[in-house]
Formats: C-alpha cells, structure tokens, sequence
C-alpha cells in the first residue's frame, strides 16, 4: 500500500525557514500537493504538482519532490503560519487518495 | 468566485441516518468531480471518495463502503453524503472539496465543513 508519512511536529521562530517532509513508502509516481488548515478552518490548497502554487498563496509557501521525498518550504515562518500542514497524494493508479497523517507547525 | 456552502451541524443518535449537502457556486457544476474528506475530532484528514459530477458515478475508498452514499442534484449543482446506521464512530467534520480541472485528485477549493455528532 502506499502511505505518506510526515513529521507529527515542527517548532520554528519567526523569520527562519522551515522544511516540512512528506515520505512516501510506496511508488512515488503521483504529484503530491499540501493543504494548510488553520484551528477551526478548512484546508486551503498551498500546493498541487509538486511544485505548483496557486494564486493567492503567498511566494514564501514552495513545493519540491526527489524521489520519494515531497517537502514544503517556508521561507521567513510568519506567526500566522501556525497551523497544520497536510501532504497529499493518491495510489499508483491514481484511483484512491492518500492524505499523510499532518505536521503542527508552532512558531515560537 | 467560486464557493462551495455545505449544510449545517448534525447531532444524530446511533443507528439513525444523516444527509450532508454541498452546494456549488461559480463554476460549472459537471466539470469537476466532488471529493468527500472526513476529519474526526483533533485527528488528519480521511479521503471518504469522490463522485463523477458528468455520470453521477461514485467510487468509495476502502472501508467507507456499505453505509455512504454519495448522490447529485444537478440542477440546483449540490452533491449531498448519505450515512446510514450511524455509529458513535461516524463523529467527525465532513468536507466536500472540489477536484481541480484535469486533477480530480487535487481539491483547489473546499467547504466550510459539517460536523456529525453521533450519540445517545
């Protein structure tokens, strides 16, 4: 089966960059996207094709993919930016989609 | 602009069933799939399945079959999720999310969420 696994908690200080992993153990054959959800919100797509954002997303939220690491980077965490972050992808057919377990950011 | 506005909180006894809509707006309805996501209490996010907003067809992830049912009204562009026989289980936050153009697996926009309470 194919699983993504992420870090259950990261802790940055505003300012610094922050590189938040999504591993696959399964074949990384799929675009993996990311979703932030804020307390009480709904996720808002940050995300899609690996590498893509949409637009609205501010340019300090980037994607990146090597082999069976997808990893979203923050550049400069801003205190908003505490929420929790979600990768997503789907199976080898691309039939069933696959959400990886979150990552709390907490910005000290 | 695009929204999707889903119903509001549900509390059900166990056993009983629930009706969840999502209704659509600002877009072409039959042009993208409607995904379902389940998030219970202070857990991740659960893909529950999709449903084919042309053909009305829907596909279950594994261990959702049996008491869901997706279903369509399109000519008010609304997806509703049917659960039957409710379980203290079942309590959670549902979301629809809509599949991007060409990627029904990537969900560009989303509803606000219904919670589902279920107990005695």
């Amino acid at each position: 089966s194919h699983e993504l696994t992420q870090p259950p908690s990261v802790s940055m200080y505003p300012g610094q960059t922050a590189g938040l992993t999504c591993t696959t153990d399964g074949l990384p054959n799929q675009y993996v996207s990311w979703y932030q959800q804020k307390p009480g919100q709904a996720p808002v797509m940050l995300i899609y094709k690996d590498t893509e954002r949409p637009s609205g997303i501010p340019e300090r939220f980037s994607g990146s993919s090597s082999w069976a690491t997808a990893t979203l980077t923050i550049s400069g965490v801003l205190a908003e930016d505490e929420a929790d972050y979600y990768c997503q992808s789907a199976d080898s057919n691309g039939d069933n989609v696959i959400f990886g377990g979150g990552t709390k950011l907490t910005v000290l | 602009q695009v929204q999707l506005v889903q119903s509001g909180s549900e509390l059900k006894k166990p056993g009983a069933s629930v009706k969840v809509s999502c209704k659509a707006s600002g877009y072409g309805f039959s042009f993208h799939a409607i995904n379902w996501v389940r998030q219970a209490p202070g857990r991740g996010l659960e893909w529950v399945g999709w449903i084919n907003t042309n053909s009305a067809n829907p596909t279950y992830a594994q261990g959702f079959t049996g008491r869901l049912v997706f279903s369509l009204d399109t000519s008010v562009s609304t997806a509703y999720l049917q659960i039957s026989d409710l379980e203290a289980d079942d309590t959670a936050v549902y979301y629809c999310a809509r599949g991007s153009l060409g990627d029904r697996n990537t969900f560009d926009y989303w509803g606000q969420g219904t919670l589902v309470t279920v107990s005695s």
